[in-house]
């Protein structure tokens, strides 16, 4: 089956660093997404690993290992509009080509205080 | 980047009744589209894959019926869902992916919050 787990909650401070993990177990894999979605709003793409290693931009970098099945996310300075939900999703297979439906992750829900 | 654009944002409607949410690529030609249903605190949950000039493919427990999708242009696609009841209120969110673009992720619509009252 499908199964992508990352922690319900995190609380980080201002300024900090946090890291996000999330491991999967997916039939197949075409790459790992990062979003961050406000509540009451559509996600924002963060990030995209295919092929082992980190990927940065900016504040925000991604990690993934696909022998472990494990990808994290990692923010640096954290700021207080960085409170929202980051969700982890595998494409998983190809689906209908090369534009496979996204699984995804029940969400990390980050709150930065002062 | 490529846009998705979703509408209605938001809508209320009483219970029996239909209502039709479209999904629109802007600056690109979307083949595939995907439809999401998110319930409060929870994630995303693929309902239907959405296929230009074909029928959908729905995902386990999505009944076909209730929720109509319709594919009929390579820029929209459109998810009715008739005979709304108060357990359908949910996030509706839209997502397509430039099958031309550089970028591999998917955009996704604004959602709409369907409130079945």
């Amino acid at each position: 089956g499908q199964n992508i787990d990352q922690p319900t909650e995190m609380t980080a401070t201002e300024g900090a660093i946090v890291q996000i993990n999330c491991t999967y177990q997916t039939s197949g894999f075409n790459g790992l997404f990062w979003y961050q979605q406000h509540a009451g709003e559509a996600p924002t793409f963060l990030s995209y690993n295919v092929l082992d290693g980190l990927e940065e931009k900016g504040r925000f970098s991604s990690f993934l290992s696909r022998s472990k099945g494990y990808s994290y996310l990692l923010l640096k300075e954290l700021q207080m509009k960085d409170s929202a939900s980051y969700l982890c999703a595998v494409r998983a297979a190809t689906y209908g080509g090369s534009q496979g439906n996204l699984i995804f992750g029940k969400g990390t829900k980050l709150s930065v205080k002062p | 980047g490529a846009v998705v654009s979703q509408h209605p944002s938001w809508v209320i409607c009483k219970s029996g009744t239909s209502v039709k949410i479209e999904c629109r690529s802007l600056d690109f030609q979307a083949t595939t589209m995907f439809w999401y249903r998110q319930f409060p605190k929870k994630s995303l949950m693929l309902m239907a894959t959405s296929n230009e000039g074909s029928k959908a493919t729905y995902e386990q427990g999505v009944e076909k019926d209730k929720f109509l999708i319709n594919h009929a242009s390579l820029t929209l696609s459109t998810l009715t869902v008739t005979s709304a009841h108060p357990e359908d209120s949910s996030f509706y969110i839209c997502s397509a992916r430039d099958p031309l673009g550089m970028n591999t992720e998917a955009f996704f619509g604004q959602g709409t919050r369907l409130t079945v009252v």
